[in-house]
């Protein structure tokens, strides 16, 4: 079946530090792959996406980029902001054999902190 | 993109209550869904909400204690049933289109507390 792992948590950065969280899948087929964020007290909101093996999704100054060969998509980001601190999701979008869409399937989480 | 409104926030039951949480999307999704995010876990699928028929409940969960309806397109209900303190959780009420690509959209969760 579909699994994502994602790196363990949490992670503190200094303000304009470097950002990476590892996620790897496994799954059937050629899923669509995400990035959700999940700020105190609210649901979980799309960070990025991408659809097909080579596709880099970017949003916020967040990028991930979908490799099939690693079955990775690790999230990265250049330099963190305070306003980063949240909690987030590497998950993926299984599909039925009809091609239809199926649930989410969501990798651990992982709480960033940044610090001024 | 579709908007979900998700209510109650939260509420603090008493043990042996039943609590209905009720989603509202603001535009017609083919799929909704129910999650259950345990405190400092990540997010575990209870069940697919099927338009006009029941529910499809994932493993180790129950029709009987988690009834959910869907009676159209943009609205679902999720009931906690004859709740313990292990059912303290939030809940998530999700949407999604049926093409493969599409994201998920999510209402901002009820936090429940059963006292």
């Amino acid at each position: 079946g579909n699994s994502v792992t994602q790196m363990e948590g949490p992670v503190t950065l200094s303000e304009e530090a470097f950002l990476t969280i590892n996620c790897t899948y496994t799954a059937t087929g050629y899923p669509s792959l995400f990035w959700y964020v999940q700020y105190p007290g609210e649901g979980l909101q799309l960070l990025l996406k991408a659809t097909k093996a080579d596709d880099k999704g970017s949003n916020k100054g967040f990028e991930a980029t979908y490799r099939k060969e690693t079955t990775s998509f690790h999230l990265e980001k250049g330099s963190v902001q305070v306003s980063d601190s949240a909690v987030y999701f590497c998950a993926l979008g299984g599909f039925f054999r009809s091609g239809s869409a199926r649930q989410l399937t969501f990798g651990s989480g992982t709480q960033l902190t940044v610090l001024p | 993109s579709a908007v979900i409104s998700q209510k109650p926030s939260r509420d603090i039951c008493q043990r042996g209550t039943s609590l209905t949480i009720q989603c509202q999307v603001d535009s017609q999704v083919t799929m909704m869904f129910w999650y259950r995010q345990q405190p400092g876990q990540s997010l575990t699928l209870i069940a697919t909400a099927n338009q006009g028929s029941e529910a499809t409940y994932e493993s180790g969960f129950v029709i009987d204690k988690f009834p959910i309806s869907r009676p159209n397109l943009t609205f679902s209900t999720l009931t906690v049933s004859n709740m313990s303190p292990e059912d303290s959780s939030i809940y998530l009420c999700s949407a999604r289109d049926r093409g493969k690509n599409t994201e998920a959209f999510f209402g901002q969760g009820t936090r429940l507390t059963v006292v």
